[in-house]
């Protein structure tokens, strides 16, 4: 089956960092992926959609200067979380799109203090 | 565009069987199903495209009414590896021609399998 990773599976950063987070399709590619978000024992919140080649697009509420996404090959996509705060604690979880399907990353833990 | 799921947490014994319910108010091109434990990313159980699609593996299977843009999951003789919340993810038929493919999930329904 596909495989997706993700890296780091966990951060901890201080207020005002940024923090860039990898997800990538091991064994396929991925024109599209997406970006989620997750806060604990809530549903999946789709961020993102972030298409190879191209600018990302967002969702309603989801700043763009705030969560930069880019797509630079098949097979990879990156989250940057600029100046991140408190509030921006959650888990971030990616997918990638293989034909119809969807398949996840493991998930990258961020925690800002 | 976020689907409704029911219910909200379901609690079994080994052995026995539920039904999780996902319906939107929006005309569905697909629906995904994943069942997701505590920690860990979500890992796909199945997809239906079309009206009237059933599908099934092991002992869970689903079924997708389009005209009510709605679909079930059913888990039968449950085991104790079922546990964990499972979410439904809507594909709307508006974008059915466009590459995007993005899914909205519900809030989840919590299933708890006891000994």
């Amino acid at each position: 089956g596909a495989v997706v990773s993700q890296h780091p599976s966990r951060v901890i950063c201080k207020s005002g960092t940024s923090v860039k987070i990898e997800c990538r399709s091991l064994d396929f590619q991925a024109t599209t992926m997406f970006w989620y978000r997750q806060f604990p024992k809530q549903s999946l919140m789709l961020m993102a959609t972030s298409n190879e080649g191209s600018k990302a697009t967002y969702e309603q509420g989801v700043e763009k200067d705030k969560f930069l996404i880019n797509h630079a090959s098949l097979t990879l996509s990156t989250l940057t979380v600029t100046s991140a705060h408190p509030e921006d604690s959650s888990f971030y979880i990616c997918s990638a799109r293989d034909r119809d399907q969807q398949f996840f990353g493991p998930g990258t833990r961020l925690t800002v203090l | 565009q976020q689907p409704v799921q029911s219910p909200q947490a379901v609690i079994l014994r080994e052995g026995e069987d539920a039904v999780i319910n996902c319906s939107s108010s929006k005309a569905l091109y697909s629906v995904h199903w994943y069942r997701q434990k505590h920690g860990e990313a979500p890992v796909f159980l199945m997809i239906l495209l079309k009206g009237g699609e059933q599908k099934g593996h092991d002992k869970i299977s689903a079924s997708f009414n389009e005209k009510k843009q709605q679909s079930s999951l059913y888990l039968t003789a449950s085991q104790l590896s079922y546990s964990g919340t499972y979410f439904c993810g809507t594909g709307s038929s508006s974008l059915r021609g466009s590459t995007l493919g993005r899914l909205y999930f519900g809030r989840g329904t919590q299933l708890t399998v006891w000994p």
